[in-house]
Protein backbone atom coordinates (compact mmCIF):
# COMPACT_ATOMS: atom_id res chain seq x y z
CA UNK A 1 0.00 0.00 0.00
CA UNK A 2 1.26 3.31 -0.83
CA UNK A 3 2.51 5.43 1.89
CA UNK A 4 2.95 8.61 0.23
CA UNK A 5 0.55 9.29 -3.26
CA UNK A 6 0.94 11.95 -5.68
CA UNK A 7 -2.60 11.52 -7.64
CA UNK A 8 -1.95 13.94 -10.50
CA UNK A 9 0.52 11.94 -12.96
CA UNK A 10 0.81 15.31 -14.92
CA UNK A 11 0.17 19.08 -14.86
CA UNK A 12 0.14 21.77 -17.53
CA UNK A 13 0.49 25.79 -16.80
CA UNK A 14 1.33 28.56 -18.50
CA UNK A 15 4.58 30.66 -18.20
CA UNK A 16 4.18 33.35 -15.56
CA UNK A 17 0.96 30.97 -13.45
CA UNK A 18 1.27 29.41 -9.87
CA UNK A 19 1.54 25.86 -10.70
CA UNK A 20 0.50 23.71 -7.29
CA UNK A 21 1.90 19.84 -7.36
CA UNK A 22 -0.19 17.83 -4.54
CA UNK A 23 1.31 15.04 -2.38
CA UNK A 24 -1.05 12.74 0.41
CA UNK A 25 0.14 10.93 3.12
CA UNK A 26 -1.06 7.91 5.00
CA UNK A 27 1.92 7.02 7.85
CA UNK A 28 1.03 9.19 10.85
CA UNK A 29 4.90 8.54 11.80
CA UNK A 30 6.54 10.85 9.36
CA UNK A 31 7.69 13.61 10.42
CA UNK A 32 9.92 15.10 7.53
CA UNK A 33 8.95 16.36 3.97
CA UNK A 34 10.55 16.78 0.85
CA UNK A 35 10.68 17.71 -2.92
CA UNK A 36 12.71 16.65 -5.43
CA UNK A 37 12.88 17.86 -9.16
CA UNK A 38 14.04 15.29 -11.58
CA UNK A 39 15.32 15.89 -15.10
CA UNK A 40 15.53 13.30 -17.39
CA UNK A 41 18.34 10.77 -17.85
CA UNK A 42 19.62 13.02 -14.34
CA UNK A 43 19.62 11.93 -10.84
CA UNK A 44 16.48 13.83 -8.19
CA UNK A 45 17.80 17.44 -7.02
CA UNK A 46 16.46 18.68 -3.65
CA UNK A 47 14.41 21.35 -3.85
CA UNK A 48 12.34 22.02 -0.43
CA UNK A 49 11.36 20.31 3.18
CA UNK A 50 9.22 21.26 6.16
CA UNK A 51 9.51 19.56 9.55
CA UNK A 52 6.42 18.70 10.66
CA UNK A 53 6.43 20.65 13.97
CA UNK A 54 6.10 23.43 10.79
CA UNK A 55 3.00 24.27 8.13
CA UNK A 56 4.83 26.31 5.94
CA UNK A 57 8.25 26.61 4.28
CA UNK A 58 9.49 29.26 1.50
CA UNK A 59 12.66 29.38 -0.31
CA UNK A 60 12.45 31.56 -3.51
CA UNK A 61 9.73 31.35 -5.93
CA UNK A 62 9.14 27.59 -3.96
CA UNK A 63 6.95 26.95 -0.51
CA UNK A 64 5.68 23.76 0.37
CA UNK A 65 2.24 23.75 2.81
CA UNK A 66 1.95 21.17 5.04
CA UNK A 67 -1.47 20.36 7.00
CA UNK A 68 -1.11 17.39 9.62
CA UNK A 69 -4.55 17.01 9.81
CA UNK A 70 -5.20 16.21 6.35
CA UNK A 71 -2.03 14.52 5.71
CA UNK A 72 -1.03 16.32 2.65
CA UNK A 73 1.25 19.04 1.48
CA UNK A 74 1.60 20.81 -1.50
CA UNK A 75 4.68 22.56 -3.15
CA UNK A 76 3.97 25.79 -4.55
CA UNK A 77 5.98 27.48 -7.52
CA UNK A 78 5.41 31.25 -8.37
CA UNK A 79 5.85 32.18 -11.27
CA UNK A 80 6.47 28.98 -12.89
CA UNK A 81 9.52 29.27 -15.77
CA UNK A 82 9.62 26.76 -18.93
CA UNK A 83 13.06 25.48 -16.81
CA UNK A 84 10.82 24.03 -14.25
CA UNK A 85 9.42 21.68 -16.56
CA UNK A 86 10.60 18.29 -14.98
CA UNK A 87 8.95 15.77 -12.86
CA UNK A 88 8.30 16.53 -9.43
CA UNK A 89 8.38 13.41 -6.47
CA UNK A 90 7.08 14.70 -2.90
CA UNK A 91 9.09 12.09 -0.28
CA UNK A 92 8.67 11.56 3.61
CA UNK A 93 10.87 10.03 5.88
CA UNK A 94 9.25 8.68 9.48
CA UNK A 95 10.20 8.82 13.36
CA UNK A 96 12.86 6.46 13.71
CA UNK A 97 13.78 5.38 10.45
CA UNK A 98 17.74 6.38 9.08
CA UNK A 99 16.35 8.87 6.64
CA UNK A 100 15.43 6.34 4.64
CA UNK A 101 12.97 7.90 2.15
CA UNK A 102 9.50 7.18 0.91
CA UNK A 103 8.73 8.29 -2.69
CA UNK A 104 5.54 9.21 -4.36
CA UNK A 105 5.53 8.46 -8.06
CA UNK A 106 6.11 11.60 -9.34
CA UNK A 107 4.10 15.07 -10.97
CA UNK A 108 5.48 15.52 -14.53
CA UNK A 109 4.73 19.74 -14.77
CA UNK A 110 4.87 21.27 -18.12
CA UNK A 111 5.28 24.86 -18.16
CA UNK A 112 4.29 26.45 -21.51
CA UNK A 113 5.79 30.29 -22.87
CA UNK B 1 32.31 19.87 -6.36
CA UNK B 2 32.02 15.86 -7.45
CA UNK B 3 29.11 15.17 -4.74
CA UNK B 4 27.77 11.24 -5.57
CA UNK B 5 29.26 9.50 -7.85
CA UNK B 6 28.12 6.43 -9.51
CA UNK B 7 29.61 3.99 -12.26
CA UNK B 8 28.93 2.76 -14.61
CA UNK B 9 26.30 4.75 -16.23
CA UNK B 10 24.79 2.10 -18.50
CA UNK B 11 24.94 -1.96 -18.52
CA UNK B 12 23.37 -4.26 -20.44
CA UNK B 13 23.38 -7.91 -18.91
CA UNK B 14 22.47 -11.27 -19.70
CA UNK B 15 20.21 -13.20 -17.63
CA UNK B 16 22.28 -14.93 -14.95
CA UNK B 17 25.34 -12.13 -15.10
CA UNK B 18 26.36 -10.86 -12.26
CA UNK B 19 27.43 -7.39 -11.85
CA UNK B 20 28.40 -4.52 -8.74
CA UNK B 21 27.43 -0.40 -9.10
CA UNK B 22 30.05 1.31 -7.29
CA UNK B 23 28.64 4.51 -5.73
CA UNK B 24 30.94 7.07 -3.82
CA UNK B 25 30.35 10.13 -1.89
CA UNK B 26 32.58 13.04 -1.10
CA UNK B 27 30.58 14.91 1.06
CA UNK B 28 31.31 12.70 4.56
CA UNK B 29 27.90 11.86 4.99
CA UNK B 30 26.89 9.21 7.36
CA UNK B 31 24.05 7.70 5.92
CA UNK B 32 23.93 6.01 2.13
CA UNK B 33 21.25 4.41 0.27
CA UNK B 34 20.44 2.39 -2.99
CA UNK B 35 17.10 3.14 -4.78
CA UNK B 36 15.63 2.05 -8.48
CA UNK B 37 12.83 3.88 -10.14
CA UNK B 38 11.09 1.71 -12.23
CA UNK B 39 8.36 3.93 -14.88
CA UNK B 40 5.73 4.68 -13.33
CA UNK B 41 6.75 3.30 -9.67
CA UNK B 42 8.48 6.21 -8.12
CA UNK B 43 11.46 5.67 -6.48
CA UNK B 44 11.64 2.34 -4.15
CA UNK B 45 14.90 1.66 -1.80
CA UNK B 46 16.69 -1.33 -2.02
CA UNK B 47 19.32 -1.27 0.65
CA UNK B 48 20.53 1.65 2.92
CA UNK B 49 23.40 2.23 5.43
CA UNK B 50 23.18 4.31 8.24
CA UNK B 51 26.89 4.45 9.13
CA UNK B 52 30.02 2.75 8.13
CA UNK B 53 29.63 -1.31 8.96
CA UNK B 54 25.70 -1.30 8.90
CA UNK B 55 23.17 -2.20 6.24
CA UNK B 56 20.00 -2.59 6.46
CA UNK B 57 17.03 -4.14 3.99
CA UNK B 58 14.59 -1.46 2.37
CA UNK B 59 11.51 -2.49 0.59
CA UNK B 60 12.57 -3.79 -2.24
CA UNK B 61 15.99 -5.92 -1.25
CA UNK B 62 15.33 -9.39 -2.90
CA UNK B 63 18.02 -10.00 -5.74
CA UNK B 64 20.53 -7.80 -4.21
CA UNK B 65 23.15 -7.55 -1.56
CA UNK B 66 25.27 -4.35 -0.47
CA UNK B 67 28.90 -3.79 0.98
CA UNK B 68 29.84 -0.23 2.22
CA UNK B 69 33.09 -0.83 1.99
CA UNK B 70 34.30 2.85 4.13
CA UNK B 71 32.51 5.74 4.92
CA UNK B 72 32.61 7.14 1.37
CA UNK B 73 31.42 3.57 -0.43
CA UNK B 74 28.67 1.86 -0.69
CA UNK B 75 28.06 -1.17 -3.67
CA UNK B 76 25.22 -2.85 -5.27
CA UNK B 77 25.77 -6.13 -6.31
CA UNK B 78 23.44 -8.39 -8.13
CA UNK B 79 24.59 -12.16 -7.99
CA UNK B 80 22.52 -13.66 -11.03
CA UNK B 81 20.63 -10.72 -12.82
CA UNK B 82 17.20 -11.07 -13.72
CA UNK B 83 14.70 -9.55 -16.05
CA UNK B 84 12.96 -7.86 -13.88
CA UNK B 85 15.79 -5.97 -12.14
CA UNK B 86 15.80 -4.09 -15.46
CA UNK B 87 15.66 -0.30 -14.05
CA UNK B 88 17.46 2.89 -13.38
CA UNK B 89 19.50 2.84 -10.27
CA UNK B 90 20.18 5.55 -8.17
CA UNK B 91 22.65 5.85 -4.89
CA UNK B 92 21.86 8.80 -2.32
CA UNK B 93 23.98 10.15 0.88
CA UNK B 94 22.79 12.47 3.70
CA UNK B 95 24.60 13.45 6.49
CA UNK B 96 21.80 12.73 9.49
CA UNK B 97 18.35 12.06 9.60
CA UNK B 98 15.87 15.01 8.50
CA UNK B 99 18.44 16.60 6.57
CA UNK B 100 18.09 15.88 2.19
CA UNK B 101 19.92 13.37 0.63
CA UNK B 102 21.93 13.95 -2.55
CA UNK B 103 21.72 11.42 -5.33
CA UNK B 104 24.18 9.86 -7.68
CA UNK B 105 23.27 10.62 -12.05
CA UNK B 106 22.22 6.82 -12.10
CA UNK B 107 22.78 3.55 -13.89
CA UNK B 108 20.48 2.41 -16.70
CA UNK B 109 20.41 -1.09 -15.99
CA UNK B 110 19.24 -3.48 -19.03
CA UNK B 111 18.98 -7.29 -18.06
CA UNK B 112 18.01 -9.74 -21.27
Amino acid sequence: DQQVKQNSPSLSVQEGRISILNCDYTNSMFDYFLWYKKYPAEGPTFLISISSIKDKNEDGRFTVFLNKSAKHLSLHIVPSQPGDSAVYFCAASAIGSQGNLIFGKGTKLSVKP
Amino acid sequence: NAGVTQTPKFQVLKTGQSMTLQCAQDMNHNSMYWYRQDPGMGLRLIYYSASEGTTDKGEVPNGYNVSRLNKREFSLRLESAAPSQTSVYFCASSATKNTEAFFGQGTRLTVV
